[in-house]
């Protein structure tokens, strides 16, 4: 078990241009979840996925960001033509099919300039 | 309007010492309460879970308390160590939704 991975830690970008980022959830947990969060707030949801299905998006999640989850293991989340208000973290959290504790990974941090 | 509200906001303690954070809520139905431990830029750790049956949940000096009549929870950090200076996330959750609280932001200074 070596917990939930995200890639990259750390993201510098122009504004306009598109970033996307990786999450490897524990092997086998089939739930898998991404937040965004800003200095001082906690965590907003972004999307949820069961397997391959995405089941919730937030109405956070404007037309220029996607999620996907194409074979149920890794996530990729995609934010195209980037904005300075998309700079925050990016978090990745998954859980197992069965019991209840939730696994954040380290986050991603997009800092749009 | 938050419907997980924490306070205080932040506080700061000597190391040592003991402290108690809050947790009101208004998510209903639930069926857990979660305590989590933030480090600045890292991604948040599980410390306690507590169905809505249970009252108090332990995890070494951390002991989460439960009132699902009232709304509230509690997080009391005892004898209060350096490492314990982060920022502390009260969660609500039904079926695969959560829902945060801001934080309290802790700081343990020596």
């Amino acid at each position: 078990d070596t917990g939930v991975s995200q890639d990259p830690r750390h993201k510098i970008t122009k504004r306009g241009q598109n970033v996307t980022f990786r999450c490897d959830p524990i092997s086998e947990h089939n739930r898998l979840y991404w937040y965004r969060q800003t200095l001082g707030q906690g965590p907003e949801f972004l999307t949820y996925f069961q397997n391959e299905a995405q089941l919730e998006k937030s109405r956070l999640l404007s037309d220029r960001f996607s999620a996907e989850r194409p074979k149920g293991s890794f996530s990729t989340l995609e934010i195209q033509r980037t904005e300075q208000g998309d700079s925050a973290m990016y978090l990745c959290a998954s859980r197992p099919r069965s019991g209840n504790t939730i696994y954040f990974g380290e986050g991603s941090w997009l800092t749009v300039v | 309007k938050n419907q997980v509200e924490q306070s205080p906001q932040s506080l700061i303690i000597l190391e040592g010492k003991n402290c108690t954070l809050q947790c009101n809520y208004t998510v209903s139905p639930f069926s857990n309460l979660r305590w989590y431990k933030q480090d600045t830029g890292r991604g948040p750790v599980s410390l306690t879970i507590m169905t809505f049956s249970e009252n108090t949940k332990s995890n070494g000096r951390y002991t989460a308390t439960l009132d699902a009549d009232t709304k509230q929870s509690s997080l009391h950090i005892t004898a209060s160590q350096l490492s314990d200076s982060a920022s502390y996330i009260c969660v609500v959750s039904w079926d695969y939704k959560l829902s945060f609280g801001a934080g309290t932001t802790v700081t343990v200074r020596a």
